[in-house]
């Protein structure tokens, strides 16, 4: 089966500053790479996804990158602002079946 | 509208106790999703439904772990004999079909404590 490694686990940034949240996945058929935000006390929410026919998708201040040969890919948040403060999930699929997800990002956003 | 709720949104039981948690998915979504949470970890697919048939079960734990869904809507996970290591967060998704590129909607979760 899948398997999504995600890093870092923790990462703080300064408003305003970038924060970029890497993964890698092992199933050289997975074709779709959604991520997902938590909030505290909430479930995940679909963000942004990418399917392995394209390299980089943006959405605002936020982009996703894909590299289908080395089986990695990252999401970049541009401009952070406190909102953005919560964990995000990296999850590789190509299946039918429930996604891999990465075990997390907590991101913080310092003021 | 309305989306994924799940009951209760809190549960505390004793060990070896049984346990229903309950999903009500976003209405006309025939892909229903169970994962369990564990703190600090990422979500552990456990089962999914496409209608009221479950072609994949093979992500529960053990044989404690039942689903059910019925009239291709509500679902209950029940765990039997509960142990303390099934404390976790439990979440359900439904999305309008299963497979590739169908966005997944979450419900808020129920929080399983086993003391």
């Amino acid at each position: 089966g899948e398997n999504v490694e995600q890093h870092p686990s923790t990462l703080s940034v300064q408003e305003g500053d970038s924060a970029v949240i890497k993964c890698t996945y092992s199933d050289s058929a997975s074709n779709y790479f959604p991520w997902y935000k938590q909030e505290l006390g909430k479930g995940p929410q679909l963000i942004i996804d990418i399917r392995s026919n394209v390299g980089e998708k943006k959405d605002q201040r936020i982009a996703v990158t894909l590299n289908k040969t080395a089986k990695h890919f990252s999401l970049h948040i541009t401009e952070t602002q406190p909102e953005d403060s919560a964990v995000y999930f990296c999850v590789g699929g190509g299946g039918a079946d429930g996604l891999t997800f990465g075990k997390g990002t907590h991101l913080i956003i310092q003021p | 509208g309305a989306g994924v709720s799940q009951s209760p949104s809190n549960k505390v039981t004793e060990k070896g106790k049984d346990v229903e948690l309950r999903c009500d998915p976003i209405s006309g979504h025939t892909a229903l999703y169970w994962y369990r949470q564990s703190l600090g970890q990422g979500l552990e697919f456990l089962i999914y439904f496409q209608g009221n048939s479950a072609p994949d079960k093979s992500g529960l734990p053990s044989d404690r772990f039942s689903a059910e869904r019925t009239g291709g809507s509500v679902s209950t996970l029940t765990i039997q004999r509960t142990q303390q290591e099934d404390s976790a967060v439990y979440l359900c998704a439904s999305s309008f079909g299963a497979g590739v590129g169908y966005e997944q909607y979450f419900g808020p979760g129920t929080r399983l404590t086993v003391t």
